[in-house]
């Protein structure tokens, strides 16, 4: 596609669900992240993967966030027994490249857990 | 920058005139910075970005600024418009990071 697309668009679970947050980055993009966004400030990252490897989660608040990309271009954020704290959006970007190039955002998955 | 929550701070100006969107960062190991501009239930978008070999950058009705001296940045936007209307982000990127780091935004309204 054009751009990055997220889906679903809008989530709500339960406290104590599993969620998985789809990311299809921009065909070609060898980067991709995902970012999390509390209401009122700018996204924080979370896991960063060059094609399939993911070489950083220092950005993951818990064993219970999860991420993967498997082929190198759809990736998936799976959150596990999720809590009232992981409410947010989550934002995937891609870029061409690693190094100084502009990441490109999809809108993002609003996450509301009840 | 530090994240001021649910306040952001706020600039208005008037339709036709130019606006300037400042931002700090900390980071003088920083050598990338982008301009994002995020409107309500969409995600970032790229606006301009400047390298630190660089001082000024020029694109299409806005200038990003960069100071390195006293660690600012600035987004100049000419003849702004309502459609200009939407928080305003900064981000930095250390040489060895691969991610991004944002500042707290700033909500610019354009008023009629």
């Amino acid at each position: 596609g054009a751009g990055v697309s997220q889906s679903p668009r809008y989530k709500v679970a339960k406290r104590g669900q599993d969620v998985a947050l789809r990311c299809d980055p921009i065909s070609g993009h060898v980067s991709l992240f995902w970012y999390q966004q509390a209401l009122g400030q700018g996204p924080e990252f979370l896991t960063y993967f060059q094609n399939e490897a993911q070489l950083d989660k220092s950005g993951l608040p818990s064993d219970r966030f999860f991420a993967e990309r498997p082929e190198g271009s759809v990736s998936t954020l799976k959150i596990q027994r999720t809590q009232q704290e992981d409410s947010a959006v989550y934002l995937c970007a891609s870029s061409f490249k690693e190094g100084n190039q502009p990441q490109h955002f999809g809108d993002g998955t609003r996450l509301s857990i009840l | 920058g530090e994240s001021v929550g649910l306040h952001l701070p706020t600039l208005s100006v008037q339709e036709g005139d130019n606006s300037i969107i400042n931002c700090a960062y900390s980071n003088s190991a920083s050598d990338y910075f982008i301009w994002y501009k995020q409107e309500s239930g969409k995600g970032p978008q790229f606006i301009i970005d400047i390298r630190s070999n660089m001082d000024k950058r020029q694109g299409q009705r806005v200038t990003v600024l960069l100071n390195k001296t006293v660690k600012h940045l600035s987004l100049q936007i000419a003849a702004t418009q309502p459609g200009d209307s939407a928080v305003y982000f900064c981000a930095e990127k250390e040489g060895s990071a691969r991610q991004l780091t944002f500042g707290s935004g700033t909500q610019l309204t354009v008023l009629p």
